[in-house]
């Protein structure tokens, strides 16, 4: 079957603007993850999703980024007046249902370049 | 808080060389425990895993044991491959939450 996928796989933008990432999850798993990946660094979690609503967002670094997932499955990662530091790659995980013993699936992420 | 200490890389092996890549972790409560690696231009993907004390997880020659009384989880193969050459990043999730928490990873190169 089909895996986490996201996109885009690269995104460019300047010093300043809006994006949004987008994260399709496997099919029927209720739980979603966002992290983050600076470049020789371990994924940083950002924020966990089971269902439709945030379970933690205690990685989110300040209130520039949001997420959502309305349906509770695609979920959107979004980026306000985006920073020289925000750029990293920015993985999407799902699991079948949260439990700390799940496996968590990754996605390719997308590399999201702030100039 | 709840941290994962793995050794620096990179590390650098000949093929069938025997490998251990240590990790240790700081923890409340029961954490379960990963190794995920990341092949050169493809993805996350778990490795194995152990979700309480004593477990070994083990996949493609690859075993890790759960120790407790140590706080470690150390990766280690009998004879590498070529193949193998990949970043290595342990990782857990705590008892209380489902986030995972990874070290900073463990570059591998192996040598025909």
């Amino acid at each position: 079957g089909a895996g986490v996928s996201q996109t885009p796989s690269n995104k460019v933008t300047e010093k300043g603007k809006y994006v949004e990432l987008r994260c399709d999850p496997i099919s029927g798993h209720t739980a979603l993850y966002w992290y983050r990946q600076s470049l020789g660094q371990g994924p940083e979690f950002l924020i966990y999703f089971q269902g439709t609503g945030a379970a933690d967002d205690s990685g989110l670094p300040n209130d520039r980024f949001f997420a959502v997932r309305p349906e509770g499955s695609v979920s959107t990662l979004k980026i306000q007046r985006t920073e020289r530091g925000d750029s990293a790659v920015y993985l999407c995980a799902s699991s079948p249902a949260g439990a700390r013993t799940d496996t968590q699936y990754f996605g390719p992420g997308t590399r999201l370049t702030v100039l | 808080g709840n941290s994962v200490t793995q050794m620096e890389g990179p590390v650098t092996l000949s093929e069938e060389a025997f490998l251990t890549i240590n990790c240790t972790y700081t923890a409340t409560g029961y954490p379960s425990l990963f190794w995920y690696v990341q092949y050169p231009g493809e993805g996350l993907q778990l490795l194995l895993k152990a979700t309480k004390a004593d477990d070994k997880g083990s996949n493609k020659g690859f075993e890790a044991t759960y120790r407790k009384e140590t706080t470690s989880f150390h990766l280690e193969k009998g004879s590498v491959q070529v193949s193998d050459s990949a970043v290595y990043f342990c990782a857990l999730s705590e008892s209380s939450a489902s986030k995972i928490i990874f070290g900073s990873g463990t570059r591998l190169s192996i040598r025909p």
